[in-house]
């Protein structure tokens, strides 16, 4: 079965850092494009970051960059998203999601196929 | 950035109406488009991509159609089950977006 499962949420001071972590398992986490989505309470989902397979593009919602850093690991299936700077406005569950697809080398990932169950995460003094 | 504009952003409807979402790109995005549900406290759930592909398990009552910079999501009967909130979301470039959302509520 497919499962993503995200960690390291909790309470942060305004200011603070915070690294979230999402445990892939039951296929080939190489072999995927993954994503952060969060979602703030009461709001819609907003896009944050997506990885290439490798580890050697990244990309960020534009407001984001320079706070947030996406890393993987592939040898341990595991996604991270560094925080730091937090802001109150970052009070949100944050998903982890793979990208799908649909040509063999994928230049530009296709849609998200698979989420994970979200970790929240609340900046708050 | 493209801005994805959703509405209606809350719809009242019964058991049996036919219900119909529309989600407007603020540039072409050609047809790289998804449709996800989402309920209170869960993750949200493919339904439709490449605008009008159904999602393997998603029931036929869905579907979508468009491609340029506008799009609808139809569920010609709605359900019990499909009371929820849907979310557009293009992937035409690296830099991703999701519309607002449409809350589908019991009228």
């Amino acid at each position: 079965e497919v499962q993503l499962v995200e960690s390291g949420g909790g309470l942060v001071q305004p200011g603070g850092s915070l690294t979230l972590s999402c445990a892939a398992s039951g296929f080939t986490f190489s072999r995927f494009w993954m994503t952060w989505v969060r979602q703030g309470p009461g709001k819609g989902l907003e896009w944050v970051a997506t990885i290439k397979e490798d580890g050697s593009e990244t990309y960020y919602e534009d407001s984001l960059k320079g706070r947030f850093t996406i890393s993987r690991d592939n040898p341990k299936n595991s996604l991270h998203l560094q925080m730091v700077s937090l802001r109150a406005e970052d009070t949100a569950v944050y998903y982890c999601a793979r990208v799908y697809c649909t040509s063999d080398i994928c230049y530009l990932p296709d849609y998200i196929d698979v989420w994970g169950k979200g970790t929240a995460v609340t900046v708050s003094s | 950035d493209i801005q994805m504009t959703q509405s209606p952003s809350t719809l009242s409807a019964s058991v049996g109406d036919r219900v119909t979402i529309t989600c407007r790109a603020s540039q072409s995005i050609s047809s790289w488009l998804a449709w996800y549900q989402q309920k209170p406290g869960k993750a949200p759930k493919l339904l439709i991509y490449k605008a009008s592909t159904l999602e393997t398990g998603v029931p036929s009552r869905f579907s979508g159609s468009g491609s340029g910079t506008e799009f609808t999501l139809t569920i010609s009967s709605l359900q019990p089950d499909d009371f929820a909130t849907y979310y557009c979301h293009q992937y035409n470039n690296y830099l991703r977006t999701f519309g607002q959302g449409t809350k589908v509520e019991i009228k």
